[in-house]
Protein backbone atom coordinates (compact mmCIF):
# COMPACT_ATOMS: atom_id res chain seq x y z
CA UNK A 1 0.00 0.00 0.00
CA UNK A 2 1.03 3.81 -0.06
CA UNK A 3 1.86 3.65 -3.82
CA UNK A 4 5.56 3.65 -3.45
CA UNK A 5 7.17 0.07 -3.95
CA UNK A 6 10.82 -0.40 -3.09
CA UNK A 7 12.45 -4.25 -3.84
CA UNK A 8 14.26 -5.87 -2.68
CA UNK A 9 13.71 -6.08 1.04
CA UNK A 10 16.66 -7.63 2.07
CA UNK A 11 19.75 -7.00 -0.25
CA UNK A 12 23.11 -9.03 0.43
CA UNK A 13 26.68 -7.92 -1.20
CA UNK A 14 30.21 -8.39 -1.26
CA UNK A 15 32.23 -5.67 -0.39
CA UNK A 16 33.83 -3.97 -3.69
CA UNK A 17 30.36 -4.95 -5.24
CA UNK A 18 28.45 -2.21 -6.50
CA UNK A 19 24.52 -2.56 -6.07
CA UNK A 20 21.57 -0.57 -7.26
CA UNK A 21 18.24 -0.33 -4.99
CA UNK A 22 14.82 0.27 -6.64
CA UNK A 23 12.46 2.83 -6.16
CA UNK A 24 8.77 3.65 -7.64
CA UNK A 25 6.41 5.46 -7.13
CA UNK A 26 2.43 5.41 -8.47
CA UNK A 27 1.18 8.18 -6.97
CA UNK A 28 2.38 10.75 -9.34
CA UNK A 29 4.42 12.80 -6.92
CA UNK A 30 7.49 14.97 -8.47
CA UNK A 31 9.39 14.70 -5.62
CA UNK A 32 11.23 11.71 -4.75
CA UNK A 33 14.20 11.41 -1.94
CA UNK A 34 16.59 8.55 -0.67
CA UNK A 35 16.86 8.05 3.58
CA UNK A 36 19.54 6.01 4.75
CA UNK A 37 18.41 4.69 8.45
CA UNK A 38 20.79 3.57 10.95
CA UNK A 39 20.39 2.66 14.77
CA UNK A 40 20.41 5.67 17.13
CA UNK A 41 20.65 7.77 14.14
CA UNK A 42 17.61 8.79 12.72
CA UNK A 43 17.14 9.31 9.17
CA UNK A 44 19.60 10.68 6.69
CA UNK A 45 19.57 12.11 4.03
CA UNK A 46 20.86 10.83 0.68
CA UNK A 47 19.93 12.54 -2.25
CA UNK A 48 16.83 13.88 -3.73
CA UNK A 49 14.89 15.13 -6.51
CA UNK A 50 12.08 17.28 -7.34
CA UNK A 51 11.90 16.75 -10.92
CA UNK A 52 12.45 14.53 -13.89
CA UNK A 53 16.41 15.12 -15.17
CA UNK A 54 17.71 16.46 -12.06
CA UNK A 55 18.36 15.54 -8.32
CA UNK A 56 20.47 16.89 -5.74
CA UNK A 57 22.72 15.57 -3.02
CA UNK A 58 21.88 15.49 0.57
CA UNK A 59 23.41 15.25 3.95
CA UNK A 60 25.57 11.54 2.86
CA UNK A 61 25.62 11.46 -0.59
CA UNK A 62 29.48 10.46 -0.88
CA UNK A 63 29.70 6.94 -2.26
CA UNK A 64 25.86 7.25 -3.59
CA UNK A 65 24.41 7.70 -6.98
CA UNK A 66 20.99 8.49 -8.35
CA UNK A 67 18.98 8.79 -11.34
CA UNK A 68 15.32 10.30 -12.23
CA UNK A 69 14.74 9.49 -15.91
CA UNK A 70 11.16 8.70 -14.88
CA UNK A 71 8.83 10.50 -12.83
CA UNK A 72 8.09 6.92 -11.09
CA UNK A 73 11.35 5.74 -10.19
CA UNK A 74 14.42 6.94 -8.68
CA UNK A 75 17.19 4.28 -8.11
CA UNK A 76 20.11 4.23 -5.76
CA UNK A 77 23.46 3.05 -6.27
CA UNK A 78 25.54 2.10 -3.76
CA UNK A 79 28.88 1.87 -5.09
CA UNK A 80 32.29 0.33 -3.94
CA UNK A 81 33.40 3.64 -2.63
CA UNK A 82 30.63 3.81 -0.10
CA UNK A 83 32.61 2.99 3.52
CA UNK A 84 29.73 1.46 5.70
CA UNK A 85 27.39 0.60 3.24
CA UNK A 86 25.36 -1.93 6.06
CA UNK A 87 22.38 0.51 6.53
CA UNK A 88 18.46 0.00 6.10
CA UNK A 89 17.41 2.62 2.96
CA UNK A 90 14.33 4.19 3.32
CA UNK A 91 12.91 5.78 0.00
CA UNK A 92 10.19 8.40 0.08
CA UNK A 93 8.12 10.68 -2.29
CA UNK A 94 5.79 14.10 -1.74
CA UNK A 95 4.16 16.61 -3.98
CA UNK A 96 7.11 18.87 -3.98
CA UNK A 97 4.81 21.43 -3.39
CA UNK A 98 5.33 23.59 0.13
CA UNK A 99 5.01 21.21 3.03
CA UNK A 100 3.75 18.42 1.68
CA UNK A 101 3.87 14.87 3.90
CA UNK A 102 6.37 12.55 2.87
CA UNK A 103 5.26 9.10 1.76
CA UNK A 104 7.61 5.75 2.51
CA UNK A 105 8.29 3.16 0.93
CA UNK A 106 8.86 -0.22 2.97
CA UNK A 107 12.44 -0.14 2.64
CA UNK A 108 15.83 -2.06 1.87
CA UNK A 109 18.36 -3.86 4.30
CA UNK A 110 21.23 -4.04 2.66
CA UNK A 111 24.02 -6.34 3.98
CA UNK A 112 27.51 -5.82 2.72
CA UNK A 113 30.28 -8.47 3.82
CA UNK B 1 24.36 23.28 9.63
CA UNK B 2 21.83 22.85 10.40
CA UNK B 3 19.92 20.34 13.25
CA UNK B 4 17.35 18.94 15.15
CA UNK B 5 17.70 18.05 18.40
CA UNK B 6 14.99 15.35 19.75
CA UNK B 7 14.42 14.06 24.08
CA UNK B 8 14.50 11.44 25.01
CA UNK B 9 16.30 9.03 23.16
CA UNK B 10 13.69 6.03 24.87
CA UNK B 11 10.82 6.78 26.90
CA UNK B 12 8.63 4.07 28.70
CA UNK B 13 5.34 4.25 30.22
CA UNK B 14 2.26 3.11 31.64
CA UNK B 15 -0.70 1.95 30.28
CA UNK B 16 -3.20 5.10 30.35
CA UNK B 17 -0.64 7.38 31.23
CA UNK B 18 0.93 10.53 28.82
CA UNK B 19 3.48 10.44 27.06
CA UNK B 20 5.63 13.22 25.79
CA UNK B 21 8.62 13.55 23.14
CA UNK B 22 10.55 17.14 22.84
CA UNK B 23 12.42 18.48 19.50
CA UNK B 24 14.58 21.90 19.05
CA UNK B 25 15.42 23.14 15.79
CA UNK B 26 18.20 25.09 14.92
CA UNK B 27 16.65 26.57 11.54
CA UNK B 28 14.83 29.81 12.59
CA UNK B 29 12.88 29.78 9.67
CA UNK B 30 11.66 26.22 9.70
CA UNK B 31 7.57 26.77 9.07
CA UNK B 32 7.16 22.95 9.14
CA UNK B 33 6.92 20.03 11.80
CA UNK B 34 5.96 16.83 11.01
CA UNK B 35 5.81 13.88 13.42
CA UNK B 36 6.17 10.49 12.30
CA UNK B 37 5.48 7.14 13.82
CA UNK B 38 7.82 3.70 12.73
CA UNK B 39 6.38 0.39 14.24
CA UNK B 40 9.00 -2.36 14.33
CA UNK B 41 10.31 -3.17 11.06
CA UNK B 42 7.85 -0.99 8.98
CA UNK B 43 8.06 2.14 7.22
CA UNK B 44 7.89 5.75 9.10
CA UNK B 45 4.36 7.15 8.84
CA UNK B 46 3.37 10.36 9.46
CA UNK B 47 1.06 11.04 12.80
CA UNK B 48 0.89 14.75 12.73
CA UNK B 49 2.27 17.91 11.23
CA UNK B 50 1.96 21.43 12.27
CA UNK B 51 2.76 24.55 10.64
CA UNK B 52 3.96 27.89 11.97
CA UNK B 53 1.42 29.72 11.35
CA UNK B 54 -0.40 27.87 14.51
CA UNK B 55 0.86 27.05 18.18
CA UNK B 56 -1.51 23.77 18.62
CA UNK B 57 -2.90 20.99 16.51
CA UNK B 58 -5.03 18.20 18.24
CA UNK B 59 -6.09 14.82 16.51
CA UNK B 60 -7.53 12.75 19.15
CA UNK B 61 -4.76 11.32 21.46
CA UNK B 62 -2.28 13.23 19.74
CA UNK B 63 -1.23 16.67 20.04
CA UNK B 64 2.00 18.68 18.88
CA UNK B 65 2.61 22.15 20.10
CA UNK B 66 4.95 24.77 19.04
CA UNK B 67 6.75 27.45 20.15
CA UNK B 68 8.88 29.42 17.47
CA UNK B 69 10.71 31.99 19.92
CA UNK B 70 11.91 29.20 21.77
CA UNK B 71 12.37 26.90 18.67
CA UNK B 72 10.86 23.83 20.14
CA UNK B 73 8.32 21.64 19.33
CA UNK B 74 6.48 18.57 21.25
CA UNK B 75 4.34 15.34 21.00
CA UNK B 76 1.84 14.65 23.63
CA UNK B 77 -0.03 10.99 23.39
CA UNK B 78 -2.44 11.36 25.73
CA UNK B 79 -4.18 7.54 27.08
CA UNK B 80 -1.59 5.76 25.98
CA UNK B 81 -1.73 2.29 24.60
CA UNK B 82 0.54 -0.90 24.01
CA UNK B 83 0.04 -0.13 20.34
CA UNK B 84 1.45 3.49 20.25
CA UNK B 85 4.53 1.24 20.96
CA UNK B 86 7.06 2.38 18.43
CA UNK B 87 9.74 5.25 17.75
CA UNK B 88 8.67 8.66 16.78
CA UNK B 89 10.58 10.92 14.75
CA UNK B 90 10.17 14.66 14.62
CA UNK B 91 11.57 16.78 11.65
CA UNK B 92 11.88 20.41 10.93
CA UNK B 93 11.66 21.43 6.98
CA UNK B 94 15.49 23.81 6.62
CA UNK B 95 16.24 25.82 3.72
CA UNK B 96 13.01 27.95 2.85
CA UNK B 97 9.64 26.33 1.13
CA UNK B 98 12.25 24.70 -1.26
CA UNK B 99 14.04 22.71 1.63
CA UNK B 100 14.15 19.92 3.01
CA UNK B 101 13.40 17.97 6.55
CA UNK B 102 15.88 17.09 8.69
CA UNK B 103 14.89 14.63 11.43
CA UNK B 104 15.55 13.76 15.06
CA UNK B 105 17.59 10.96 15.91
CA UNK B 106 14.21 9.16 17.13
CA UNK B 107 12.57 8.45 20.16
CA UNK B 108 11.44 4.76 21.36
CA UNK B 109 8.61 4.99 23.24
CA UNK B 110 7.42 1.85 25.22
CA UNK B 111 4.17 1.31 26.98
CA UNK B 112 3.18 -1.28 29.47
CA UNK B 113 0.14 -2.97 29.80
Amino acid sequence: DGGITQSPKYLFRKEGQNVTLSCEQNLNHDAMYWYRQDPGQGLRLIYYSQIVNDFQKGDIAEGYSVSREKKESFPLTVTSAQKNPTAFYLCASSMGDLNSPLHFGNGTRLTVT
Amino acid sequence: GENVEQHPSTLSVQEGDSAVIKCTYSDSASNYFPWYKQELGKRPQLIIDIRSNVGEKKDQRIAVTLNKTAKHFSLHITETQPEDSAVYFCAAKVGGSQGNLIFGKGTKLSVKP
